[in-house]
């Protein structure tokens, strides 16, 4: 299987910082990688496919990069309602599997 | 609008059994394939099965031969038969309908989880 890692595992940050999140894959995916955000409580939700396509409705701050084994998600300007935990998925094989996720806390 | 909604979680004993159900709408049921994701509390997340739209279905190895998927499309309903129950079983399963093709799949639509508790 496939294996996704994410760092970091916490990300303190502020309102308005510029944030930046990895996801490495344990071998070549292409452009197969979609980001979710989690809120406790609640369903993730995606933000971004394909390794940079935005989902509908999602805000433009969120971006997306990479390809092969190495992914990044951005958020250019951060909001209050973005501390979250945030997810990196792997979609080249069936055997689908998640990065262990980012938790991005208030600083 | 999709909706998906998920619901047959309980608190079970280890050896037991138990069938989780997952209805939807807003999309043509019998077109698409569905999954079930898991997550254990206070953990990321776990693809369990997908199922396509043909039928044709797909495991993780921790629950190969114990969990069954399955469809029915004259009820626009997914389930989940879970067999042989382990404590490491416990966890929030999500039923969520995939976007993509030829099995690269993302996950677009989710339920809002129903909870399995495997415990004595």
């Amino acid at each position: 299987d496939i294996q996704m890692t994410q760092s970091p595992s916490t990300l303190s940050a502020s309102v308005g910082d510029r944030v930046t999140i990895t996801c490495r894959a344990s071998q070549s995916i292409g452009s197969w990688l979609a980001w979710y955000q989690q809120k406790p409580g609640k369903s993730p939700n995606v933000l971004i496919y394909k390794a940079s396509t935005l989902e509908s409705g999602v805000p433009s701050r969120f971006s997306g990069s990479g390809s092969g084994t190495e992914f990044t998600l951005t958020i250019s300007s951060l909001q209050p309602d973005d501390f979250a935990t945030y997810y990196c998925q792997q979609y080249n094989t069936y055997v689908y599997t998640f990065g262990q996720g980012t938790k991005l806390e208030m600083k | 609008e999709v909706q998906v909604l998920d619901s047959g979680g309980d608190l079970v004993q280890p050896g037991g059994s138990l069938r989780l159900s997952c209805t939807v709408s807003g999309f043509i049921f019998s077109n698409t394939a569905m999954t079930w994701v898991r997550q254990a509390p206070g953990k990321g997340l776990e693809w369990v099965s997908t199922i396509t739209a043909r039928g044709a279905t797909f495991y993780a190895d921790s629950v190969k031969g114990r969990f069954t998927i399955s469809r029915d499309n004259s009820k626009i309903t997914l389930y989940l038969q879970m067999s042989s129950l382990r404590p490491e079983d416990t966890a929030v399963y999500y039923c969520a309908k995939p976007s993509g093709q030829n099995l690269q799949y993302y996950f677009e639509f989710w339920g809002q989880g129903t909870l399995v508790t495997v415990s004595s």
